[in-house]
């Protein structure tokens, strides 16, 4: 199985802060990551496919960036709605970054 | 709309086998992969595996190989996870998600989550 490897696993911001998550893929997955977000008790939704295409109705501030191994998830000018989990997904999962209050 | 409709919660005992089912209306059934993940109490989302039900070929995480079945029945638009011999390691919420192929494999669409506890 292709490994993911996500960091940080916390992640303490402000509203208004940019914050970008990283994801590492154990072997070359092209373009071929998607970035999750999850609140508790609620499924995951699907944010960015494709490494960078922004999925229908979710907000400009979310963007990814990579491919091959090595791929980010940036959030500009955090908001309230955005303090949650994100993962990043390419069968297999990355451990989770969790976004907190500060 | 999409929907993917699960089971209900479940117990079940340890050694005992968990099943899942997972109901799909609002596309083409066999145009799309359905995977399964599973999230234990406070912890992370865990690929359990993904099935083609254009022509049935699983792709098993190896963890669970040996241990895992994935099946989907296409007049019912349905998809079936077995999981045999669980412990209470196996408690977790299992969720199907819609994949959108064997490459992109993002999901767009979840089943709400079956909450299955093991517990003698």
């Amino acid at each position: 199985d292709i490994q993911m490897t996500q960091f940080p696993s916390t992640l303490s911001a402000s509203v208004g802060d940019r914050v970008t998550i990283s994801c590492r893929a154990s072997q070359d997955i092209g373009p071929w990551l998607a970035w999750y977000q999850q609140k508790p008790g609620r499924a995951p939704k699907l944010l960015i496919s494709q490494a960078s295409v922004l999925e229908t109705r979710v907000p400009s501030r979310f963007s990814g960036n990579g491919s091959g191994t090595e791929f980010t998830l940036t959030i500009n000018s955090l908001q309230p709605d955005d303090f949650a989990t994100y993962f990043c997904h390419h069968w297999t999962f990355g451990q989770g970054s969790k976004v907190e209050v500060k | 709309q999409v929907r993917l409709e699960q089971s209900g919660p479940d117990l079940k005992k340890p050694g005992a086998s968990l099943r899942v089912s997972c109901k799909a209306s609002g596309y083409t059934f066999t145009s799309y992969y359905i995977m399964w993940v599973r999230q234990a109490p406070g912890q992370g989302l865990e690929w359990v595996g993904g099935l083609s039900p254009h022509n049935d070929k699983p792709n098993y995480a190896q963890k669970f190989q040996g241990r895992v079945t994935m099946t989907t029945d296409t007049p019912t638009t349905t998809a079936y996870l077995v999981l045999k011999r669980v412990t209470s390691d196996d408690t977790a919420v299992y969720y199907c998600a819609r994949v959108r192929g064997f490459y992109d494999t993002s999901a767009p669409d979840w089943g709400q989550g079956t909450q299955v506890t093991v517990s003698s």
